[in-house]
C-alpha cells in the first residue's frame, strides 16, 4: 500500500518557467516531508523540507507548500534551469517510528533550453 | 570529506549465495539507513540505525540483516540471496534523524 504517491511518471518544462511537481499522501499522521533529488547513477540529495506545523517552506529557487487538509504538498522551481532536469521524490514520516520515512515513485522532471 | 561511501558498486549473485554490502559516513551522523529501490518504485526501508549498538527493522526487513557496531559503519547483510532481493540498495545517514544524505548506491542482481 503505497502511502505516498506521485500520480505524475514525468513532467517537461521550458527553461525559465515554474516547473510544479505534487506529491499526496494518505496517513494524516505524517509530521514531516521532504524533497529529493536524483541523478542517473548517483543517489539522492536531499533538496528541502517542511514540518507539519507549516505550510511554506523556501529555499532559493525551491519553495514547497503543504495543503494537510487535502493531504497534498507540492515542490516548485523557479525559473527552472536545464540542471535541475532529474528525478524528484517526496518522502513523509509519522511521528514517533524512529525517522522512518515513506518515498514516492518519483517524478521525472525534464527542463527544456 | 567524502560523505556515504558503498561498497561494491555493482554485483551478480547466484541464488542462494550470501554477501555484505558495505556502508561507511564520516559525517558523524548518529542515525543510518538502508533503502531498496526497485525500477519505477520509490525507495523503501530495509533497516535504520539511531546509533551504535542499535538497529531497527523498516518497511521491507525480511532476507536481510544489519549490525552497527560503530558510529562510522552500517553493513547490509544478504543471506540466501532471492531473485527477489535483485534492486538498487542506498544507504544513507543522516545527523538529526531528517534530511538524509545518500551513498552512489549497490545495483545488485541475483540470477
Amino acid at each position: 500500500d503505497q502511502q505516498v504517491k506521485q500520480n505524475s511518471p514525468s513532467l517537461s518544462v521550458q527553461e525559465g518557467r515554474i516547473s510544479i511537481l505534487n506529491c499526496d499522501y494518505t496517513n494524516s499522521m505524517f509530521d514531516y516531508f521532504l524533497w529529493y533529488k536524483k541523478y542517473p547513477a548517483e543517489g539522492p540529495t536531499f533538496l528541502i523540507s517542511i514540518s507539519s506545523i507549516k505550510d511554506k517552506n523556501e529555499d532559493g529557487r525551491f519553495t514547497v507548500f503543504l495543503n494537510k487538509s487535502a493531504k497534498h504538498l507540492s515542490l516548485h522551481i523557479v525559473p527552472s534551469q536545464p540542471g535541475d532536469s532529474a528525478v524528484y521524490f517526496c518522502a513523509a514520516s509519522p511521528p514517533d517510528t524512529g525517522n522512518q520515512f515513506y518515498f514516492g515513485t518519483g517524478t521525472s522532471l525534464t527542463v527544456i533550453p | 570529506n567524502a560523505g556515504v561511501t558503498q561498497t561494491p558498486k555493482f554485483r551478480i549473485l547466484k541464488i542462494g549465495q550470501s554477501m555484505t554490502l558495505q556502508c561507511t559516513q564520516d559525517m558523524n551522523h548518529n542515525y543510518m539507513y538502508w533503502y531498496r529501490q526497485d525500477p519505477g518504485m520509490g525507495l523503501k526501508l530495509i533497516y535504520y540505525s539511531v546509533g551504535a549498538g542499535i538497529t531497527d527493522k523498516g518497511e521491507v526487513p525480511n532476507g536481510y540483516n544489519v549490525s552497527r557496531s560503530t558510529t562510522e559503519d552500517f553493513p547490509l547483510r544478504l543471506e540466501l540471496a532471492a531473485p527477489s532481493q535483485t534492486s538498487v540498495y542506498f544507504c544513507a545517514s543522516s545527523y538529526r534523524g531528517i534530511e538524509q544524505y545518500f551513498g552512489p548506491g549497490t545495483r545488485l542482481t541475483v540470477t
